[in-house]
């Protein structure tokens, strides 16, 4: 099994509908992590949390809102899609015990917004 | 600040060829360096990670890269490519100083020809 495991892998969904992705993880970190991946663009951190009670907003956090329901629940909403956020949404997580903060992906949730 | 340039969009080299992806960075301290792959439909995975004890620094899958302070480049290399090669490699630097700033190339898209 993964230890970081993303729901849906895939979704198609309308503008204007409200769509939340998930993220748990079974490496027992305390931060976690969600990025956007768009072609040319690299992967942009959208929200961050260094553990159940912190949340921080990353570069592009306009249009998306999160949830950290345990230590290893990361969750991505986007309240009302809109096309441009149709992109591959990556999670992470990474112990800040571990040296140079490597973070660990999951595989991926391939978002497309009609 | 920080800022990390993959210096190539695409990469094409012939099977058994060395490999040469090129990444330069921009680091007001002493960075944290990484690379990526990223294989079709998958997450990312760590390769290597630059960690000060060496210049020289060896990852998985026979790829080592060689972190240039002058340069100020972590160029990620191979000498022989494998068909299995084939993916998108991110350049990463990370902050050092207690947070956890992390910043990815626009990445490089290795193609590998029989």
């Amino acid at each position: 099994d993964a230890d970081v495991t993303q729901t849906p892998r895939n979704r198609i969904t309308k503008t204007g509908k409200r769509i939340m992705l998930e993220c748990s993880q079974t490496k027992g970190h305390d931060r976690m992590y969600w990025y956007r991946q768009d072609p040319g663009l690299g992967l942009r951190l959208i929200y961050y949390s260094f553990d159940v009670k912190d949340i921080n907003k990353g570069e592009i956090s306009d249009g998306y809102s999160v949830s950290r329901q345990a230590q290893a629940k990361f969750s991505l909403s986007l309240e009302s899609a809109i096309p441009n956020q149709t992109a591959l949404y990556f999670c992470a997580t990474s112990d800040p015990r571990e040296s140079k903060n490597i973070q660990y992906f999951g595989a991926g949730t391939r978002l497309s917004v009609l | 600040a920080q800022s990390v340039t993959q210096l190539d969009s695409h990469v094409s080299v012939s099977e058994g060829t060395p490999v040469l992806l090129r990444c330069n960075y921009s680091s007001s301290y002493s960075p944290s360096l990484f690379w990526y792959v990223q294989h079709p439909n998958k997450g990312l995975q760590l390769l290597l990670k630059y960690t000060s004890a060496a210049t020289l620094v060896k990852g998985i899958n026979g790829f080592e890269a060689e972190f240039k302070k002058s340069e100020t480049s972590f160029h990620l290399t191979k000498p022989s490519a494998h068909m299995s090669d084939a993916a998108e490699y991110f350049c990463v630097v990370s902050g050092n100083t207690g947070g956890f700033k992390t910043i990815f190339g626009a990445g490089t898209r290795l193609f590998v020809k029989a």
